[in-house]
């Protein structure tokens, strides 16, 4: 079975700071895929950024960053320069290839507060 | 950008009646899944759909719960017998692949109050 952790309920930034949300999971599949995903106070889901487990490089998406450690089965994402916009819930999840890649599983999530 | 269009976004019924969510993916899209997320909890998923198919569903996905696609463009998922606890924002998504490296495309989910 397929487990993400996510240990921060909460967190502050000040505005333009970096940020890391953690994010580690557990699985015995060689092939999956991590993703996380941005649920603004109006609801909507909204994915951020990939990264696969036969990824070498980390994954960047503009301002979004993927800290990939895969010996220590973590995938916490780095925000740079934080926006009030930023602030939100944010989720980690992940896919993978035996369990039914149609599937995913869910973190906890974590909720991000931007302070200006 | 073409997105998953979820309608309504807010939906209120009473215990015991029957309601329809409604959903429309992105049009190339060929998997469709429904998740579901209870106040302040985590996203869980419900069922996957290809082909007209059920290709996979959780536990809570039980026979009160059935999904269609009645035509080229819509997803349904149907609850037959609602119940309070089925009080939930209900997220309709959609892939082009049914692979662990493809992000699912959420809509916007619809507020489901079972009073």
């Amino acid at each position: 079975a397929q487990k993400i952790t996510q240990t921060q309920p909460g967190m502050f930034v000040q505005e333009k700071e970096a940020v890391t949300l953690d994010c580690t999971y557990d699985t015995s599949d060689p092939s999956y895929g991590l993703f996380w995903y941005k649920q603004p106070s109006s609801g909507e889901m909204i994915f951020l950024i990939y990264q696969g487990s036969y990824d070498q490089q980390n994954a960047t998406e503009g301002r979004y960053s993927l800290n990939f450690q895969k010996a220590r089965k973590s995938a916490n994402l780095v925000i740079s320069a934080s926006q009030l916009g930023d602030s939100a819930m944010y989720f980690c999840a992940m896919r993978g290839l035996a369990q039914g890649a149609g599937k995913s599983t869910f973190g906890d999530g974590t909720t991000l507060t931007v302070k200006p | 950008e073409p997105e998953v269009t979820q309608t309504p976004s807010h939906q209120v019924t009473q215990m015991g009646q029957e309601v329809i969510l409604r959903c429309v993916p992105i049009s190339n899209h060929l998997y469709f899944y429904w998740y579901r997320q209870i106040l302040g909890q985590k996203v869980e998923f419900l069922v996957s759909f290809y082909n007209n198919e059920i290709s996979e569903k959780s536990e809570i996905f039980d026979d009160q719960f059935s999904v269609e696609r009645p035509d080229g463009s819509n997803f349904t998922l149907k609850i037959r017998s609602t119940k309070l606890e089925d009080s939930a924002m209900y997220f309709c998504a959609s892939g082009r692949a049914e692979s662990y490296s493809s992000p699912l495309h959420f809509g916007n989910g619809t507020r489901l109050t079972v009073t």
